[in-house]
């Protein structure tokens, strides 16, 4: 079974500092790994993927993520946090091989970037 | 990218009575799912839409409660049945296609009732 962990409730960064949101995924087969953020009454929106290739990837509003096998994690990154980054963030794995298979999403992550 | 739009975006309802969700997707798409959402807490998937076949539910989840149609590739409703206040959350409509790899949201309906 699919399952992801997201480590921290809520991450506290400072304007301008380098933020990181953690993510831990456990998956069969060999996964797809995505990130959403989700703002104040909407939907998610989709941030970023991993799905084959180069380790990093980068997505929308200069985010990023590293993929790392070994520790099977896929963390969230950015070098400069704004004020306005933040929200609630979540990480969701698919298993590569099972294109029935739905999305899990992990149990979210509050960043708040202070001014 | 799929844009998805949803509705009503909210409502607040009466005890014992139905609502029903729309869900309009601007292409064809192969997956669609539907997810109950409480504020700032994860997603819990209640059923994936299939289209021209009875919706396949998650654990917890009954057809009888909450009835899903999907009449082609673009366009499905949820409807939540009967309903009581534990029902209140918010309930979002998503959708995937094979190619793109991910899934994308609705704005969500945020469900009261009372």
């Amino acid at each position: 079974a699919q399952s992801v962990a997201q480590p921290e409730d809520q991450v506290n960064v400072a304007e301008g500092n380098p933020l990181t949101v953690k993510c831990t995924y456990s998956v069969s087969g060999n996964p797809y790994l995505f990130w959403y953020v989700q703002y104040p009454n909407r939907g998610l929106q989709f941030l970023l993927k991993y799905i084959t290739g180069d380790n990093l990837v980068k997505g929308s509003y200069g985010f990023e993520a590293e993929f790392n096998k070994s520790q099977t994690s896929f963390h969230l990154k950015k070098p400069s946090a704004l004020v306005s980054d933040s929200a609630l963030y979540f990480c969701a794995v698919r298993d590569r091989g099972n294109y029935g298979q739905n999305f899990v999403f992990g149990p979210g992550t509050r960043l708040s970037v202070l001014p | 990218s799929a844009v998805i739009s949803q509705k009503p975006s909210r409502d607040i309802c009466q005890r014992g009575t139905s609502l029903t969700i729309q869900c309009q997707v601007d292409s064809q798409v192969t997956m669609m799912f539907w997810y109950r959402q409480q504020p700032g807490q994860s997603l819990t998937l209640i059923a994936t839409a299939n289209q021209g076949s009875e919706a396949t539910y998650e654990s917890g989840f009954v057809i009888d409660k909450f009835p899903i149609s999907r009449p082609n590739l673009t366009f499905s409703t949820l409807t939540v049945s009967n309903m009581s206040p534990e029902d209140s959350s918010i309930y979002l409509c998503s959708a995937a296609d094979m190619g793109a790899r991910e899934a994308f949201f609705g704005q969500g309906t945020r469900l009261t009732v009372v």
